[in-house]
């Protein structure tokens, strides 16, 4: 089936640096990608929603500046933590829409903390 | 804005039992219903999607019912086993929402040998 590489898995940072996650879609275009943030025991929330190609839509009360997501081809997004703070340590995950059998896919998670 | 709730939060069953989940939601409105597991420290695997004119589905040991009218879901796990340990989770995709998905908070399921 269909692959979502999520890297890193785990990262510690100290409060203050920028963390970049990856997504991949290894072997499928995606047109869409979704990044999902996940507080312990809560439900996943969208953060925001990045087509290839054009600039990311946030939903409200995610910052676009502290969370930058680049979607520059159709298988790759980033999303970066910029200026770590411990209320960002989170489980982030992402999500990437299959081109062409529009299928979901989710990538493994990336646990965030900031110390 | 939709509200997706999991009852239970968790639940402890032994091998070999029958199990039923819970997935509520307050907007009838919406394009399917998904059930995905997560273990820790991995992603999300897709179980059974249920689209809106749809009742149920099945798969292997799983079947996933909808109610639309009424908001709710379930998903039955027959003769569960160790390894169905894992949480499970219940989303809805709302129409017109670009594939975007709203989660429950999961139920937390062990089974015990």
């Amino acid at each position: 089936g269909a692959v979502v590489s999520q890297h890193p898995s785990r990262v510690i940072c100290k409060s203050g640096t920028s963390v970049k996650i990856e997504c991949r879609s290894l072997d499928f275009q995606a047109t869409t990608m979704f990044w999902y943030r996940q507080f312990p025991k809560q439900s996943l929330m969208l953060m925001a929603t990045s087509n290839e190609g054009s600039k990311a839509t946030y939903e409200q009360g995610v910052e676009k500046d502290k969370f930058l997501i680049n979607h520059a081809s159709l298988t790759l997004s980033t999303l970066t933590v910029t200026s770590a703070h411990p209320e960002d340590s989170s489980f982030y995950i992402c999500s990437a829409r299959d081109r062409r059998s529009e299928k979901l896919f989710f990538g493994s998670g990336t646990q965030l903390s900031v110390l | 804005k939709q509200e997706v709730t999991q009852i239970p939060a968790a639940l402890s069953v032994p091998e070999g039992e029958n199990l039923v989940l819970n997935c509520s939601f307050t907007d009838s409105a919406i394009y399917n219903l998904q059930w995905f597991r997560q273990d820790p420290g991995k992603g999300l695997t897709s179980l059974l999607l249920i689209q809106s004119s749809q009742r149920e589905q099945t798969s292997g040991r799983l079947n996933a019912s909808l109610d639309k009218s009424s908001g709710r879901s379930t998903l039955y796990i027959a003769a569960s086993q160790p390894g169905d340990s894992a949480t499970y989770l219940c989303a809805v995709r709302p129409p017109n929402s670009g594939y975007a998905l709203n989660f429950g908070k999961g139920t937390s399921l062990l089974v015990t040998p």
